[in-house]
């Protein structure tokens, strides 16, 4: 099945330093990604969508230059916390939808992210 | 904007009996998909079930099964036969069929505890 992977699967860094998180989809393309947050216990908030050669699509609320987005290739989309504080702190999830396949065709989510700023 | 409701915060079975989650949406567009996902404590979100809404038919997944009933926006999962491996968190999720509405809306989550 198709396979979103998701690096690092866990980072720690200190507060005002910046982070990147890779999304790569391995055995599809794809022209959309989507970023996700995660707080304890919560659910998945949709932070922007990624889309391949152009700007991202952030949703209400996010700052766009403090979670930067990147998406160069049909496989592959970062998301990058810059000067991160201790409030950044959550669990980041991607997901990918198969650019060749039906328009009902599931989402791929990676396994996540968990980012802890000191 | 679309919202999805899921009322039930913690639902608890006992092994090899049935649990029915609840799921509530809001939305002003006829067509759509609606899905149900479970995170298990790995937190990797894996596919359950999912339905279109233009489908009448209720969707079955061995023992995964919804009561979707679209007038009332309504779109319950039943779990059957429940076993352990099946505790987890469950969210119902909304996704449009216009072609620039990718993106998933989730509920609040369900989470589901499974006794022995």
């Amino acid at each position: 099945g198709a396979v979103v992977s998701q690096h690092p699967s866990w980072v720690i860094c200190k507060s005002g330093t910046s982070v990147k998180i890779e999304c790569r989809s391995l055995d599809f393309q794809a022209t959309t990604m989507f970023w996700y947050r995660q707080f304890p216990k919560q659910s998945l908030m949709l932070m922007a969508t990624s889309n391949e050669g152009s700007k991202a699509t952030y949703e209400q609320g996010v700052e766009k230059d403090k979670f930067l987005i990147n998406h160069a290739s049909l496989t592959l989309s970062t998301l990058t916390v810059t000067s991160a504080h201790p409030e950044d702190s959550s669990f980041y999830i991607c997901s990918a939808r198969d650019a060749q396949g039906a328009f009902i065709s599931p989402l791929h989510f990676g396994n996540g992210t968990r980012l802890t700023v000191t | 904007a679309q919202t999805v409701t899921q009322s039930q915060p913690e639902m608890s079975v006992q092994e090899a009996e049935t649990v029915t989650l609840s799921c509530t949406y809001d939305t002003s567009e006829s067509d759509y998909y609606l899905f149900w996902y479970k995170q298990p404590p790995s937190r990797q979100m894996i596919l359950v079930i999912r339905q279109e809404a233009y489908k009448q038919q209720n969707a079955t997944e061995n023992r995964f099964s919804v009561n979707f009933q679209k007038a009332a926006k309504s779109f319950s999962l039943k779990i059957s036969d429940s076993q352990l491996g099946d505790a987890a968190m469950y969210f119902c999720a909304y996704r449009s069929a216009r072609a620039a509405g990718n993106k998933l809306t989730f509920g609040g989550g369900t989470r589901v505890l499974v006794k022995p």
